[in-house]
């Protein structure tokens, strides 16, 4: 059982660069999310969906794009990179419905816009 | 404005004694709070939760405790272990679907 994959797991993009950070699980959890982590900020949810086909935004939804189309993966898209989007990446996964609350956590995406 | 405070970026605790690690939040609303333990190059891993109708859950050597007139959780680790050493992660979900952390605190576990 792998879990919740994250590719890559660095990237060093221009300002302007457009990339997609991929996530992928195999626990058939219907909800999946984005997170970015800084430097006395914690984890801020960027985006998340229920299912797939539905999608919303989090806390730091700007410059950042998602599609569910299978309800194993996740991607995230940055159109037009931006040196304030330097942050770590994680994906997390849970199972749906109210009962299931934990979430499971990929192991990041470390990126770098210059 | 964050929605879950965790004032002390970092503690350190001599090995076997109590680790207390402290969070605030704002919001009334959050129906379920958690715990994740980070280590370096690696995603946060779920410790320890607990639901907003309780005031304590217990799980080995960890102890959350909730006040909800506070707005205020705690985790303790009794007895602290140096393995134990990692950031750990405060968490609370409001309407099941967004999860919102805190900043983190460093704990130091020192043999």
């Amino acid at each position: 059982n792998a879990g919740v994959t994250q590719t890559p797991k660095f990237q060093v993009l221009k300002t302007g660069q457009s990339m997609t950070l991929q996530c992928a699980q195999d626990m058939n959890h219907e909800y999946m999310s984005w997170y970015r982590q800084d430097p006395g900020m914690g984890l801020r949810l960027i985006h998340y969906s229920v299912g797939a086909g539905i999608t919303d935004q989090g806390e730091v939804p700007n410059g950042y794009n998602v599609s569910r189309s299978t309800t194993e993966d996740f991607p995230l898209r940055l159109l037009s990179a931006a040196p304030s989007q330097t942050s770590v990446y994680f994906c997390a996964s849970k199972l749906g419905g109210t009962g299931a609350n934990v979430l499971t956590f990929g192991a990041g995406s470390r990126l770098t816009v210059l | 404005d964050q929605q879950v405070k965790q004032n002390s970026p970092s503690l350190s605790v001599q090995e076997g004694r109590i680790s207390i690690l402290n969070c605030d939040y704002t919001n009334s609303m959050f129906d379920y709070f958690l715990w994740y333990k980070k280590y370096p190059a690696e995603g946060p891993t779920f410790l320890i939760s607990i639901s907003s109708i309780k005031d304590k859950n217990e799980d080995g050597r960890f102890t959350v405790f909730l006040n909800k007139s506070a707005k205020h959780l705690s985790l303790h680790i009794v007895p602290s272990q140096p393995g134990d050493s990692a950031v750990y992660f405060c968490a609370a979900i409001y309407n099941f679907n967004k999860f919102y952390f805190g900043s983190g605190t460093k704990l130091n576990v020192k043999p």
